[in-house]
């Protein structure tokens, strides 16, 4: 079955910087990877998502990439602030299932 | 709108005992996820339901672990004879139309702590 690695499992970095996640999959049918974001105490939320007809996709400071040779997706968030302080899962279809991975806590100070 | 709810939102119980968990997904969504989230993991997958379609349990860790939905609306988790590696929190999404390309609403969760 679909297997989904993340790293790293914790990022620190200074508000403005950028912040980069990385996940690998294993199954070559997967075709849709999307990211959630879960701030402390909350429910995960949807940030972005790519399918597998696209390498790239941007949406104002969040953008994510894809390689479907390497079998890997990256999420990139530009010009960080402090609320993007949260844990960032990634994930990876499999069949009627997203399989996710273990999460990034990410920690922005101002 | 109403997103989606659960309910309890927390709940402590004895090894042994079965527990119940609900889920209410927002209105129209046929869709509905069932997923475990512990302490410092993802989340894993349980069980998925498709409008009137048979679900799909292929995440169900045990045969402790079983889940209904009726009026292809709110669902119930059932967990028997729990265990202490059952505490985690128990996540539930819903989504719009088919195909695990919808995106998935999530609920508040429910925190279950296993004594």
């Amino acid at each position: 079955g679909e297997n989904v690695e993340q790293h790293p499992s914790t990022l620190s970095v200074q508000e403005g910087d950028s912040a980069v996640i990385k996940c690998t999959y294993s199954d070559s049918a997967s075709n849709y990877f999307p990211w959630y974001k879960q701030e402390l105490g909350k429910r995960p939320q949807l940030i972005i998502d790519i399918r597998s007809n696209v390498g790239e996709k941007k949406d104002q400071r969040i953008a994510v990439t894809l390689n479907k040779t390497a079998k890997h997706f990256s999420l990139h968030i530009t010009e960080t602030q402090p609320e993007d302080s949260a844990v960032y899962f990634c994930a990876a279809s499999s069949g009627t299932a997203l399989i996710f991975g273990k999460g990034t806590t990410l920690s922005v100070s101002s | 709108g109403a997103g989606v709810s659960q309910s309890p939102s927390n709940k402590v119980t004895e090894k042994g005992k079965d527990v119940e968990l609900r889920c209410d997904p927002i209105s129209g969504h046929t869709a509905l996820y069932w997923y475990r989230q512990s302490l410092g993991q993802g989340l894993e997958f349980l069980i998925y339901f498709q409008g009137n379609s048979a679900p799909d349990k292929s995440g169900l860790p045990s045969d402790r672990f079983s889940a209904e939905r009726t009026g292809g609306s709110v669902s119930t988790l059932t967990i028997q004879r729990t265990q202490q590696e059952d505490s985690a929190v128990y996540l539930c999404a819903s989504s719009a139309g088919q195909g695990v390309q919808e995106t998935q609403y999530f609920g508040p969760g429910t925190r279950l702590l296993v004594l």
